[in-house]
């Protein structure tokens, strides 16, 4: 079955900063991919998603990932990080029918 | 379009009492998920249900956990009896069938469960 590691626990950035999240999963082929937020005391929000094609997608709020396949890698970024953009990020592989995700990653924004 | 609904939001219960979760999905969504998300974790998934049929429930602890989604729409998660180790957030989420659609799931709110 395939896994997902996120390796920061916790990113604190400033306001208008870049930002990037890790994700780096395990699996024998291309898995789908997919990144999702949540707000406290919320559910899971989609953030973007990859199927195929195209290796940098776009989401929502501002947000992009890029698919490497040689780092088995699928991370997040945002060029300037708004305030409202603290919460917890969620990476996630799809594949065999069956959805993994990762631990997670606390994103604080400093004024 | 209304998103997946929940309820109760909240719950407090002691060990070895039941509790039931309730979910309804996006109107024409056939597949229900029921997720455990312990404090510091990814959601991970109890039972999955295309219309009313169990897909997989592997991960479900059926000695305490049951669900079922009769008529094919709502859902009705229950622990019986409830220990320490279930508090946690339970996510419902909901997807159109198909080989890409059943991945992008939308979550309700969640039910944070506590058991003391």
């Amino acid at each position: 079955a395939q896994s997902v590691t996120q390796p920061d626990i916790h990113i604190t950035v400033s306001e208008g900063a870049s930002l990037e999240l890790r994700c780096n999963y395990s699996y024998g082929a291309t898995p789908y991919l997919f990144w999702y937020v949540q707000s406290p005391g919320q559910g899971l929000q989609l953030l973007l998603k990859y199927f195929s094609g195209d290796t940098l997608v776009q989401g929502i709020k501002g947000f992009e990932a890029e698919f490497k396949r040689s780092q088995s890698s699928f991370n997040l970024r945002k060029p300037s990080v708004h305030w409202s953009d603290a919460a917890e990020y969620f990476c996630a592989v799809g594949a065999d029918n069956d959805m993994r995700f990762g631990a997670g990653t606390r994103l604080t924004v400093k004024p | 379009e209304a998103g997946v609904a929940q309820s109760p939001r909240y719950k407090i219960i002691e060990k070895r009492q039941s509790v039931a979760f309730w979910c309804n999905p996006i109107s024409g969504h056939a597949t229900l998920y029921w997720y455990q998300q312990i404090l510091g974790q990814g959601p991970k998934l109890l039972i999955q249900f295309q219309n009313n049929g169990v897909v997989d429930d592997s991960q479900l602890p059926k000695d305490r956990f049951s669900a079922e989604r009769l008529k094919g729409v709502d859902s009705t998660l229950k622990i019986q009896p409830a220990k320490l180790e279930d508090s946690a957030v339970y996510l419902c989420a909901s997807s159109l069938v198909g080989s890409r659609k059943s991945y992008e799931q939308y979550f309700g709110p969640g039910t944070r469960l506590t058991v003391t």
